[in-house]
């Protein structure tokens, strides 16, 4: 298995509502990551897990919450959102600080706060 | 981190090979160059990385100068699905996180 499974692929919710997004490989990586992508601009990092420990947040607002149950799965909880988080989160995994190796994305979670 | 400039968009027509340069002034001696491509509402896909003289897959080409200041992304005879964003990436190969920068926009026309 070499991809990263995100889901939902939509999703919509209103600014008091909790959801959560989920990503899952089966790839053996001990590394995962998630970003935003805003339309037409970069994937920016939000959160890096390196064997399940957060190592790694860019200054994330709090209602953004991520969490690593284990190896496989990585979650990210969203509680009180704006609508200026309207985006495109995309889940990536590989190897612990080997960038050399690539990393895999998903296909992404297209959230719209409304 | 190197900071990496790409053009912001470039266009072709199907069968046309394209060239899209990067400049990376900044690279440090252990950094390689990636890059990456993204179609709409997909995640970006590793093409090809290499650290210098030039390197080809069954996707592409990366010519890297000696100074390594720059990269040539290579796309032979290009067809429409190859439009799509392409990222040039600078990092080490043991440290740091993938950091994107703007990328560039290809739009290849029939």
């Amino acid at each position: 298995d070499t991809e990263v499974t995100q889901t939902p692929k939509h999703l919509v919710m209103g600014m008091t509502n909790k959801k959560s997004l989920k990503c899952e490989q089966h790839m053996g990586h001990r590394a995962m990551y998630w970003y935003k992508q805003k339309a037409k601009k970069p994937p920016e990092l939000m959160f890096v897990y390196s064997y399940e420990k957060l190592s790694i947040n860019e200054s994330v607002p709090s209602r953004f919450s991520p969490e690593c149950p284990n190896s496989s799965l990585l979650n990210l909880h969203l509680h009180a959102l704006q609508p200026e988080d309207s985006a495109l989160y995309l889940c990536a995994s590989s190897h612990p600080g080997q960038t050399l190796l690539g990393y895999t994305f998903g296909s992404g979670t297209r959230l719209t706060v409304v | 981190l190197a900071k990496t400039t790409q053009p912001i968009s470039m266009d072709s027509y199907e069968g046309q090979e394209v060239n899209i340069t990067c400049s990376h002034n900044n690279i440090a001696t252990n950094d390689y160059i990636t890059w990456y491509q993204q179609f709409p509402s997909q995640g970006p896909r590793f093409i090809i990385q290499g650290y210098k003289t030039k390197v080809t897959n069954e996707v592409a080409s990366l010519f890297i100068p000696a100074d390594r200041k720059s990269s040539t992304l290579s796309l032979p005879r290009v067809s429409l699905s190859d439009t799509a964003v392409y990222y040039c990436l600078v990092h080490g190969g043991s440290q740091g996180n993938l950091i994107f920068g703007k990328g560039t926009k290809l739009s290849v026309k029939p």
